[in-house]
C-alpha cells in the first residue's frame, strides 16, 4: 500500500518566522514530488515540484527532497498571514500513468 | 485565459438521483483526473484518463461513471448506487510531457 504521510498539524507560527512542513512516502520508486497549497474551501495550487536530491528554492519557498530516507520537505520562510492554508504533499505512484498519491495535509497558520 | 473550469459550483441532490459534474480544460492537456475529498481526508482518485475515448478506474470509482469523448472534456456521473456522494470533487488535469496536475475549482456536492 503506497502511502503519504503528514502531520496533520496544525503548525502555528509567528508572522516573519520560517514554517517547515515535513512528508514521508513509503514507495521507493518515486521520482517526482510536489507541494500543493489549499485555502479553506478553494481547490489546491501547485506551489512547488521536485525531482532531484537536495533543495530547490523559488522566493520564500524550498522544497527539499531526501529520496533516500523517503522524506520531502517543504520551508516558508518570512511566513506571512496569508500562508496560511492546508499544505498537501504529493508523490507520484511510480509508474507512467502520472498518477499523484496525495498526504492527508498540514494545516498552517501564520499569527501576526 | 487557460486553465480548468468545472460546473456548477454548488450542486444538491435529492437521494436516489444522478448527477453529473462538468470539467472543461483548455490547456490541450492529455490527462484528465476526477479526485474527492472529504474533511480531514487527503484527495482520493475516482478515475482517470490519458486519451480519448479510455479512462481507468481510480481507487474508489464504485458508484461513479466518467466519460471522455473529447481531449476538453472529462464528466463525472455520480450515480444513486454512490452510498455517500456529499463531497468536495476535484477535477485535475496534466500534460503527458510532464507530472504536475492543475486543478480546477471544484463543485461541491450535497445529499439532501
Amino acid at each position: 500500500q503506497k502511502e503519504v504521510e503528514q502531520n496533520s498539524g496544525p503548525l502555528s507560527v509567528p508572522e516573519g518566522a520560517i514554517a517547515s512542513l515535513n512528508c514521508t512516502y513509503s514507495d521507493r520508486v518515486s521520482q517526482s514530488f510536489f507541494w500543493y497549497r489549499q485555502y479553506s474551501g478553494k481547490s489546491p495550487e501547485l506551489i512547488m515540484s521536485i525531482y532531484s536530491n537536495g533543495d530547490k528554492e523559488d522566493g520564500r519557498f524550498t522544497a527539499q527532497l531526501n529520496k533516500a530516507s523517503q522524506y520531502v520537505s517543504l520551508l516558508i520562510r518570512d511566513s506571512q498571514p496569508s500562508d496560511s492554508a492546508t499544505y498537501l504533499c504529493a508523490v507520484d505512484y511510480g509508474g507512467s500513468q502520472g498518477n499523484l498519491i496525495f498526504g492527508k495535509g498540514t494545516k498552517l497558520s501564520v499569527k501576526p | 485565459d487557460g486553465g480548468i473550469t468545472q460546473s456548477p459550483k454548488y450542486l444538491f441532490r435529492k437521494e436516489g438521483q444522478n448527477v453529473t459534474l462538468s470539467c472543461e480544460q483548455n490547456l490541450n492537456h492529455d490527462a484528465m483526473y476526477w479526485y474527492r475529498q472529504d474533511p480531514g481526508q487527503g484527495l482520493r482518485l475516482i478515475y482517470y484518463s490519458q486519451i480519448v475515448n479510455d479512462f481507468q478506474k481510480g481507487d474508489i470509482a464504485e458508484g461513479y461513471s466518467v466519460s471522455r469523448e473529447k481531449k476538453e472534456s472529462f464528466p463525472l456521473t455520480v450515480t444513486s448506487a454512490q452510498k455517500n456522494p456529499t463531497a468536495f470533487y476535484l477535477c485535475a488535469s496534466r500534460s503527458l510531457a510532464g507530472f504536475e496536475q492543475f486543478f480546477g475549482p471544484g463543485t461541491r456536492l450535497t445529499v439532501l
